[in-house]
């Protein structure tokens, strides 16, 4: 079974400091992509990153960055000096990919307050 | 370039009722996913189209159903209402159904409440 595990429900910080989001993911694919959205207030889902499974080099973009570890199957997001339009829900997801349809599967996210 | 769009935004309905949701895609996206995100939880896959072929559907009731256009939008359509169909009604677009570069954008959702 695929699944998305995403164990932080709520996260509180104060501007500046550095959080880490976890997200734990199940496969028995070899072949497999996953998934951070960002969903503020509005609802509407951002699209963040994507990373295969082949590869497992960390991603920074500004102040994101993406830590991808097969041999535990995480893949974790940190946000260096985070900021108050930081805060919203974060999504963790894994595409179910091949077959006949390519679907996400999401965790049950994690939710970002980042206070002045 | 326009994102995804999603029409309408808001919807109250009572139980019973029928309701259809609409998409637009990304122009040069054929493929359109539709999620339901109830409160407080993830999205969860309803259908996939492709090249106006329904090419998935999640673990949702016969009450749900939709279609897409030749010109790629799509239909979300939920007969008989039930107090449990309320959600965020998500719609996804990608380029291509199945490809290595395949992202699904995301649209702003129709919240639909059902009273």
């Amino acid at each position: 079974a695929q699944k998305v595990t995403q164990a932080q429900t709520e996260i509180s910080v104060v501007e500046k400091e550095d959080v880490t989001l976890d997200c734990v993911y199940e496969t028995r694919d070899t072949t497999y992509y996953l998934f951070w959205y960002k969903q503020p207030p509005s609802g509407e889902l951002v699209f963040l990153i994507r990373r295969n499974s082949f590869d497992e080099q960390n991603e920074i973009s500004g102040r994101y960055s993406w830590n991808f570890q097969k041999s535990t199957s995480s893949f974790n997001f940190t946000i260096t000096a985070s900021q108050v339009v930081d805060s919203a829900v974060y999504f963790c997801a894994l595409l179910n990919y091949g077959g006949a349809t390519n679907k996400l599967i999401f965790g049950t996210g994690t939710l970002l307050a980042v206070q002045p | 370039d326009a994102g995804v769009t999603q029409s309408p935004t808001h919807l109250i309905k009572t139980r019973g009722q029928h309701v259809t949701l609409r998409c637009s895609p990304i122009s040069g996206h054929k493929s359109v996913s539709w999620y339901q995100q109830v409160l407080g939880q993830g999205p969860q896959f309803i259908f996939q189209y492709y090249e106006k072929e329904e090419r998935g559907r999640g673990n949702f009731p016969d009450r749900f159903s939709a279609r897409q256009f030749p010109n790629y939008s799509s239909e979300l359509n939920v007969n008989a209402l039930l107090l449990g169909d309320s959600a965020l009604y998500l719609c996804a677009s990608s380029l291509v159904r199945a490809s290595v570069q395949e992202t699904q954008y995301f649209g702003p959702g129709t919240r639909l409440l059902v009273l």
